[in-house]
């Protein structure tokens, strides 16, 4: 069975701190590692990854993939409380056009 | 900016009965999904929709659920004889082209629909 998994399952980091969050994957027929923000519903896209070692930026957020070891990263400087949310990685196939979610790691920044 | 709208934003019913969830997704898009997410678990898949039927389902749907594009803007999925264990968000979700060819900006959820069965 596919599987996507999360690490850590929840952080709580002052705010400042550097934080990195792990997914690994364990699919067939890998496409595409995405990753999403969630706060209080629906989640918010962050990052599309698809090709290895390639870093994707966006302000304080990094992203990379490592299609040899199965794995990414979601990296986040200087952390504020506005990060506080749920950070979800969700994996796509090139069989099937469904999104395969991990549990989730939920991220508390407080001041 | 181009949004997923869903109504309701939260219904409670009673075990037993029958529930439709309403979406409307972004205009343009071609694909539209169901997700469920019961309180404190992940994200889960329900089902996909192309073309007017149904492209791909995961074991969780099964009789009880369906889906439906009654109209050009509509997306809905009923629930019948609900269960306490089917209270969850339930989150639509739209995209606008086949997910392994080309595509920009993936998958665009709505802010969900909390069900609540008692």
């Amino acid at each position: 069975e596919d599987k996507v998994v999360q690490s850590p399952l929840s952080l709580v980091v002052h705010e400042g701190d550097t934080v990195t969050l792990n997914c690994s994957y364990e699919v067939t027929n890998f496409r595409s590692l995405l990753w999403y923000k969630q706060e209080k519903k629906a989640p918010t896209f962050l990052f599309m990854l698809t090709s290895s070692g390639i870093e994707k930026k966006s302000g304080r957020l990094s992203s990379i993939l490592d299609k040899k070891e199965l794995f990414s990263i979601l990296n986040i400087t200087a952390t504020q409380t506005g990060d506080s949310a749920v950070y979800l990685c969700a994996v796509i196939l090139n069989t099937g056009n469904q999104f395969y979610f991990g549990t989730g790691t939920s991220l508390t920044v407080i001041p | 900016e181009p949004e997923v709208t869903q109504t309701p934003s939260h219904q409670v019913t009673q075990m037993g009965q029958e529930v439709i969830l309403r979406c409307v997704p972004i205009s343009n898009h071609l694909y539209f999904y169901w997700y469920r997410q019961i309180l404190g678990q992940k994200v889960e898949f329900l089902v996909s929709f192309y073309n007017n039927e149904i492209s791909e389902k995961s074991e969780i749907f099964d009789d009880q659920f369906s889906v439906e594009r009654p109209d050009g803007s509509n997306f809905t999925l009923k629930i019948r004889s609900t269960k306490l264990e089917d209270s969850a968000m339930y989150f639509c979700a739209s995209s606008g082209s086949w997910p392994y060819k080309t595509w920009e900006n993936t998958i665009y959820f709505g802010e969900g629909s909390w069900l609540t069965v008692v």
